[in-house]
């Protein structure tokens, strides 16, 4: 499968801890993308990286979200402290530096904060 | 805030029916379209990405045009089958290099045999 893969595909935390999901995007793709959606919402923008530049960040991307893309190839997002309010579906996509961005996306980490 | 509606939230159509549906969109700014198709468990996936005004772009039974002086786009889909049971999500692009997309809330389409 060559498509965009995430994992974990669900994870359950306990408030308060720190959660890491991983996204491995189509692999000549050099633009990478973190969405949230939360019951009954559209998907919403978090952040997106070109290569391992992190050229836009949304203002939902408080101070306990972090996400990195090292080498400019699989990427990693962090939420510290988890809150309740953080369970919500994360989905990840990728797209070619091109005029339509097309963006293609995984199956998303399905968070659930108890 | 860039506001991405769609209608209508949910539609029950009966199997071999056709139907559409509606994205409104801020016709200031704008830059694309996306369309996509996302079923239960599983990846959205792209339908269409529109940039011209009055653009049509076909997918076999599905179909959809942009009009962007007004800010709307439909989607149509001819002889609704099962298969096509799924949330319809659109997602709006504006220029001057933002990069992530706007999405609607989506329209949940759920086909009756």
């Amino acid at each position: 499968d060559t498509g965009v893969s995430q994992d974990p595909r669900h994870k359950i935390t306990k408030r308060g801890q720190n959660v890491t999901f991983r996204c491995d995007p189509i692999s000549e793709h050099n633009r990478l993308y973190w969405y949230r959606q939360t019951l009954g919402q559209g998907p919403e923008f978090l952040t997106y990286f070109q290569n391992e530049a992190q050229l836009e960040k949304s203002r939902l991307l408080s101070d306990r979200f972090s996400a990195e893309r090292p080498k400019g190839s699989f990427s990693t997002l962090e939420i510290q402290r988890t809150e309740q309010g953080d369970s919500a579906m994360y989905l990840c996509a990728s797209s070619l530096a091109i005029s339509t961005n097309e963006q293609y996306f995984g199956p998303g980490t399905r968070l659930t904060v108890t | 805030i860039l506001n991405v509606e769609q209608s209508p939230q949910s539609l029950h159509v009966q199997e071999g029916d056709s139907t559409n549906f509606t994205c409104s969109f801020p016709s200031s700014n704008f830059y694309a379209l996306h369309w996509y198709r996302w079923e239960t468990a599983k990846s959205p996936e792209a339908l269409f990405v529109m940039t011209l005004n009055g653009d049509e772009k076909k997918k076999g039974r599905i179909s959809a045009t942009l009009n962007t002086k007004e800010g709307y786009s439909y989607l149509y889909i001819k002889g609704s089958q099962p298969e096509d049971s799924a949330t319809y999500l659109c997602a709006y692009r504006s220029g001057g290099g933002a990069d992530g997309l706007t999405f609607g809330k989506g329209t949940h389409l759920i086909i009756q045999p």
